[in-house]
């Protein structure tokens, strides 16, 4: 079956500027992570939704980021006025009920985010 | 959140098996080890967890330590397709730290 997908796959933007990046999770799976990736490093947990609630936000960096998933599924995470050290590779990971202790995560293939 | 050590990187010879290691010294008596793996430009992919016993899929093997404070991922015979970085994760129910993980070079 389909896998978690993100899009863009890629996006550059400007200083300043504000970006929407999406993610669809595998079908029926309650819970959808974000991650943050900077080069040479593991990926970074931002916000964990189980439904369409934000379960666990205490990884966002600050009021800039914002993510939202408002029927339980697709799921867009949000930055204003985007600064350079925003760029990263964001991933995106779905898991069927939210177990976070015993079950498997999905990532999919992450946003690549280059701020200018 | 119980912090993991591992080395930066290790090489294989293609074929052969390949034990990367993970101290996970202060972890919880309820934290499972998750182990996952990140082929260059791609999202991690889940390699396999457990919690006080050995563990087998078609993938691998976890050998996790009678006191949990380490664990070994065993690729039984190393593909160049198992080039990746691995990360050792203890769950806590709380939140995925994956560290900086092992990269492993496999020789041709």
């Amino acid at each position: 079956g389909a896998g978690v997908s993100q899009t863009p796959s890629n996006k550059v933007t400007e200083k300043g500027k504000y970006v929407e990046l999406r993610c669809d999770p595998i079908s029926g799976h309650t819970a959808l992570y974000w991650y943050r990736q900077s080069l040479g490093q593991g990926p970074e947990f931002l916000i964990y939704f189980q439904g369409t609630g934000a379960a666990d936000d205490s990884g966002l960096p600050n009021d800039r980021f914002f993510a939202v998933r408002p029927e339980g599924s697709v799921s867009t995470l949000k930055i204003q006025r985007t600064e350079r050290g925003d760029s990263a590779v964001y991933l995106c990971a779905s898991s069927l009920s939210g177990d976070r202790v015993r079950e498997t995560q999905y990532f999919g293939p992450g946003t690549r985010l280059l701020v200018l | 959140d119980a912090k993991t050590t591992q080395p930066n990187s290790m090489e294989s010879n293609e074929e052969e098996p390949v034990h990367l290691p993970c101290n996970h010294s202060t972890i919880s008596g309820t934290d499972y080890i998750h182990w996952y793996r990140q082929l260059p430009s791609q999202g991690p992919e889940y390699v396999i967890h457990g919690l006080t016993s050995n563990v087998n899929n078609r993938m691998a093997s976890l050998a996790i330590a009678e006191d949990r404070k380490s664990s070994t991922l065993i690729l039984h015979r190393a593909t160049l397709r198992d080039a990746a970085v691995y990360y050792c994760i203890p769950m806590t129910g709380n939140q995925f730290y994956f560290g900086t993980g092992t990269s492993l070079t496999v020789i041709p």
